[in-house]
């Protein structure tokens, strides 16, 4: 069946430190890998998305995730982190031309001033 | 970047009474909606797809009788909570898969999503 686990339930950081969020993913054929990003008191919004070629994804805002198959994973990074990334991160992946979009249970950033 | 909106933001409602929820794509076409359902500390739960022109496709264990939904347009997706019970209090969060033209293929943009709570 397929499911997306985030090991990391809630992460709390300085500002400039570096991070990195889990990600892991089971499905059985190909795989397009994204993560979504919820600012307090906003949607959901797309940070970065893989479908396929180069596996270390550049997004939005400085975050980056590589695609490691041999691993299902998916990490997050960012080298320094900021205030304004306090937020809810959302790893998600689907079959490739499907329409089912599986999420996992988040993981809640706070950064610290 | 493309809009999707929900309406209403937060809605409270009697035991036993129907709750509409609007799930409009501002500024692109979208054949394809997704209902999704959060529950506090854990993970949206797809519970069907919206197909405009079309019955919606319900995930196993979601009541489509209960949730009903309704693809009108092609900007237009609403989910109806039937009956409402407290159980139902959720946070309803609704996107949009775009459609060829403005938007790219296959990203899905969501809206902002609404709370029901059931008294």
């Amino acid at each position: 069946a397929q499911s997306v686990s985030q090991h990391n339930h809630h992460v709390i950081l300085s500002e400039a430190a570096s991070l990195e969020l889990g990600c892991n993913y089971s499905y059985g054929g190909t795989v397009n890998l994204f993560w979504y990003v919820q600012y307090p008191g906003q949607h959901l919004q797309l940070l970065l998305k893989y479908f396929s070629g180069d596996p270390l994804v550049k997004g939005i805002k400085g975050f980056e995730a590589e695609f490691i198959k041999s691993k299902f994973s998916f990490n997050l990074r960012k080298p320094s982190v900021q205030w304004s990334d306090t937020a809810e991160y959302f790893c998600a992946a689907r079959g490739a031309g499907a329409n089912n979009l599986f999420f996992g249970t988040g993981t809640r950033l706070t950064v610290i001033p | 970047g493309a809009v999707v909106s929900q309406h209403p933001s937060w809605v409270i409602c009697k035991s036993g009474t129907s709750v509409k929820i609007e799930c409009r794509s501002l500024d692109f076409q979208a054949t394809t909606m997704f209902w999704y359902r959060q529950f506090p500390k854990q993970s949206l739960m797809l519970m069907a797809t919206s197909n405009e022109g079309s019955k919606a496709t319900y995930e196993q264990g979601v009541e489509k009788d209960k949730f009903l939904i309704n693809h009108a347009s092609l900007t237009l997706s609403t989910l109806t909570v039937t009956s409402a019970h407290p159980e139902d209090s959720s946070f309803y969060i609704c996107s949009a898969r775009g459609d060829r033209g403005r938007v790219n293929t296959g990203e899905l943009f969501f809206g902002e999503g609404s709370r029901l709570t059931v008294l």
